[in-house]
């Protein structure tokens, strides 16, 4: 168990919709990372968090955004749906913002119909 | 732009035998390596990780190698168990932001 909580576990839905995707980090832990994880693109980053500020973006699509909020936990909002939203999405946290390990979350699986 | 080079994709060894896996980054102000084990369908699990001060870290089996010069980096596992299975990535992370650029993976298949 790494510490970071992530739900849903799996998330189902049709295109054009919008969903929320929820984070906990680790205890202590003050930065949260989002990471998109498909089979032909690998691990991409999204986008950084630190005690409530945007830290550093990734290609994060203008549909997607994010936010952190005072108790450290963290939401991704995905609108306008599309098949290839389909994906893995991570959360991370880490102690810091820099040269930090990051402890992933067990992840959403969403899938567009 | 930022980016990390794997190889290779696959590996395939005999039980007992020991694994490389190489990886180059472009950003040289990246300053933190961590090397991930990920199962089939499970998280990203952080297994080492080498900062640029140092050029070459060991937990047990496993040791990675550093050189900045060149902006290589390397994962070494020996005595591979059937367990080791998995697919390993490799990530840069910038001295400026935490984020982490990933390489593309090598799936490690270790045959008993």
């Amino acid at each position: 168990d790494s510490g970071v909580t992530q739900t849903p576990k799996h998330l189902i839905t049709a295109t054009g919709q919008r969903v929320t995707l929820r984070c906990s980090p680790r205890s202590g832990d003050l930065s949260v990372y989002w990471y998109q994880q498909s089979l032909d693109q690998g691990l991409q980053f999204l986008i950084q968090y630190y005690n409530g500020e945007e830290r550093a973006k990734g290609n994060i699509l203008e549909r997607f955004s994010a936010q952190q909020f005072p108790d450290l936990h963290s939401e991704l909002n995905l609108s306008s749906l599309e098949l290839g939203d389909s994906a893995l999405y991570f959360c991370a946290s880490s102690a810091g913002t820099v040269a930090q390990p990051q402890h992933f979350g067990d992840g959403t699986r969403l899938s567009i119909l | 732009g930022e980016n990390v080079e794997q190889h290779p994709s696959t590996l395939s060894v005999q039980e007992g035998d020991s694994a490389v896996i190489k990886c180059t980054y472009s950003d040289s102000a990246s300053n933190y390596f961590p090397w991930y084990k990920q199962e089939l369908g499970k998280r990203p699990q952080l297994i080492i990780d080498i900062r640029s001060n140092v050029g070459e870290k060991k937990d047990q089996r496993i040791a990675v190698t550093l050189n900045k010069t060149a902006k290589h980096f390397s994962l070494h596992i020996t005595e591979t168990q059937p367990e080791d299975s998995a697919v390993y990535f490799c990530a840069a992370a910038s001295s400026n932001t935490g984020k982490l650029i990933f390489g593309q993976g090598t799936t490690l298949q270790v045959k008993p």
